[in-house]
């Protein structure tokens, strides 16, 4: 399957523990793009990456959210401290840019569903 | 800033029968339009986009859209609805001026049941 993937699929964690999320994009996309999902709500964008650089941040990233791209390829999203409201579906994005413009389509993974007790 | 509103939480439609489930948009620029359909405990699946040209869009599974650009309207349809059609759609935008970046702004999603 050359599609994108998200490890794990689910995750059950206690209100104040870490967690850690990650996205392996199609390959040789250069942008890949992290959104959050609630019930009955569309994806909500998180940030994204051209390669390694995080070029955009949503005011939704509070400082105990933190995303890498340490070599461009795989991505990882780390929760710290988690709270109740963090329950949501992860979901990651992947496209191929090959120019200024931004009207690839983004190919969204399974998503990691997470719930803090 | 961009936004968009699916007004129709749910579209219920008998097997056979046309589908259309309605999306309109706001942006500063002109937009790059997308749907996508989503399955219980799935990520979302790309269906199709309008960047520039032809107004009618043709995509996956027999799915369709119209852009008009004066009722700032994407709406998607299908001819003939399959009870498989029966999932959770969204629309998204992306506006083209470069300030907007390259995030999608999606709709709150609109439920599709299709019964036979």
């Amino acid at each position: 399957d050359t599609g994108v993937s998200q490890d794990p699929r689910h995750k059950i964690t206690k209100r104040g523990q870490n967690v850690t999320f990650r996205c392996d994009p199609i390959s040789e996309h250069n942008r890949l793009y992290w959104y959050r999902q609630t019930l009955g709500q569309g994806p909500e964008f998180l940030t994204y990456f051209q390669n390694e650089a995080q070029l955009e941040k949503s005011r939704l990233l509070s400082d105990r959210f933190s995303a890498e791209r340490p070599k461009g390829s795989f991505s990882t999203l780390e929760i710290q401290r988690t709270e109740q409201g963090d329950s949501a579906m992860y979901l990651c994005a992947s496209s191929l840019s090959v120019g200024s413009g931004s009207m690839e389509t983004q190919y969204f993974g399974p998503g990691t569903r997470l719930l803090v007790l | 800033a961009q936004s968009v509103a699916q007004p129709e939480d749910q579209v219920n439609v008998a097997e056979g029968n046309p589908l259309t489930v309605k999306c309109t948009y706001s942006v500063s620029g002109n937009p790059y339009l997308f749907w996508y359909v989503q399955y219980p405990n799935r990520g979302l699946q790309f269906l199709l986009k309008y960047i520039t040209g032809d107004n009618l869009v043709k995509g996956s599974y027999g799915f369709e859209a119209e852009f008009n650009k004066s009722q700032t309207s994407f709406h998607l349809k299908k001819p003939s609805a399959l009870v498989s059609d029966s999932a959770l759609y969204f629309c998204a935008v992306r506006d083209v001026i470069k300030a907007a970046g390259n995030k999608l702004t999606f709709g709150g999603g609109t439920r599709v049941l299709v019964k036979p």
